[in-house]
Formats: structure tokens, sequence, C-alpha cells
């Protein structure tokens, strides 16, 4: 059964950086094709996707957030850290990570799609 | 970026009725769409993938259909436990995007 969670502080101050924790069990993030992803979705709002780190260290980011974020992952400890710099109060939002996986019904290539979540961490930008 | 509009935005259905959801891309992305629903409060789930496959586990009254541009979330009967936000998403190229949502409450 694959589970994944998000750990990081609840309030950040305008300027400081944010670091999220996903720590996730019942894959490993070495297994050819698996990914670990990031989504946000501020209040009220609708989701936002953010980052994602394949197994062989592949990363994309969100070209709006690309300056301000870096996505790693420590596969010993099965856990994907995001960061996030110069927060804002824009930034507020609850932060989810997902398990990406793939399955090749549309070929030639195969889609990836996000199946299991996070409960998500709310964070709040604030003084 | 890939463009996902989502329509309607809300809508309000009486429990058994039809409830159809359309997600439009740009540009054309194949059959790389997925659907969530996602509950007050909650994270949200994967209902359909690659357009037209239903997860494991998810209801039968929920199907998907399209390719290319314009692709539709479907409830066949709906439920009151439906009630949620639904999301299309496009894994055709990073950044992957999200529809705006649609609110289906039920009346």
């Amino acid at each position: 059964q694959i589970t994944l969670k998000e750990s990081g502080p609840t309030v950040v101050k305008p300027t400081q950086t944010l670091t999220l924790t996903c720590t996730f069990s019942g894959f490993s993030l070495s297994t050819r094709g698996v990914g670990v992803g990031w989504i946000r979705q501020p209040p009220g709002k609708a989701l936002e996707w953010l980052a994602l780190i394949y197994w062989n260290d592949d990363k994309r980011y969100s070209p709006s957030l690309r300056s301000r974020l870096t996505i790693s992952k420590d596969t010993s400890k099965n856990q994907v850290v995001l960061t996030l710099t110069n927060m804002d109060p824009g930034d507020t939002a609850t932060y989810f990570c997902a398990h990406n996986t793939y399955d090749f019904v549309v070929v030639p290539a195969a889609i990836y799609y996000m199946d299991v979540w996070g409960k998500g961490a709310t964070v709040t930008v604030s003084s | 970026d890939v463009q996902m509009t989502q329509s309607p935005s809300s809508l309000s259905a009486s429990v058994g009725d039809r409830v159809t959801i359309t997600c439009r891309a740009s540009p054309d992305i194949s059959s790389y769409v997925n659907w969530y629903q996602q509950k007050r409060g909650t994270a949200p789930k994967l209902l359909i993938y690659a357009a037209s496959n239903l997860q494991s586990g998810v209801p039968s009254r929920f199907s998907g259909s399209g390719s290319g541009k314009d692709f539709t979330l479907t409830i066949s009967s709906l439920q009151p436990e439906d009630v949620a936000t639904y999301y299309c998403q496009q894994s055709y190229s990073t950044p992957w995007t999200f529809g705006q949502g649609t609110k289906v409450e039920v009346k």
C-alpha cells in the first residue's frame, strides 16, 4: 500500500524559505518510471502543479516558480524535499505531494498520472 | 504551457441525473488527460487516467471520453457522495496543468 505524508512548518514569514518534506512508503523512488510531485492549492482556489522528480533524478518545474523552487530526493530515506524561497502571502496554500506512475495505454508514449496523494500540509505566510 | 479550460465552473443536479463536465485543451494533447475528484477538505483522488481508463476501485458510474482537444467526464447517475469538485489535468507535457475545477452539488 502506497502512502505519502507531507511535513513542514505551518507558518512562515514573508521572505523566508519554505522547506517541505514528503515521506512515503510502499514504493521506491529508485524504481524505473516512478516519480513524486508537488501540487498546491490556495484557499478556495484550483490546484496548481509545482514540481516533479523522477526515479532517475530528472526534475521538472513550473516555469512561473522555477527561480524559487528546488526539488530533491533522498532514496535511502524515502523522502522528497521541496524548497520555495522568498515566500510571499500569495504562497499561502495547502501543499500536496503525490506518487506519479505511468501506463502505456496511450501509444507510443506512456501517460503519467498522480494515483496516490498525501493529505496535504497547510502553510500560511504571515508576519 | 498547455491550457486546460474546464466547464461549467459549477452545477447542481438531482440524485440519479446524468452529469457531464467538459475540458478543452490547447493545443491537441491526444489522450493525455486525467480526472480527479476532490471532496471538501481532502486531497484529490484519481478517477480516470488517459482520458477513458477507470482507476481501480472507482465506481463504474464514472466514465471519461475524448481525445485531441475535447474531453468529457460523465457521472451516469449522480449520487449524494459525488458532491465534490472535479478537475481535469494534462500530462502531455510539463508543466502539467489543471482545469479550473467544476463544483458539483446535489439539489
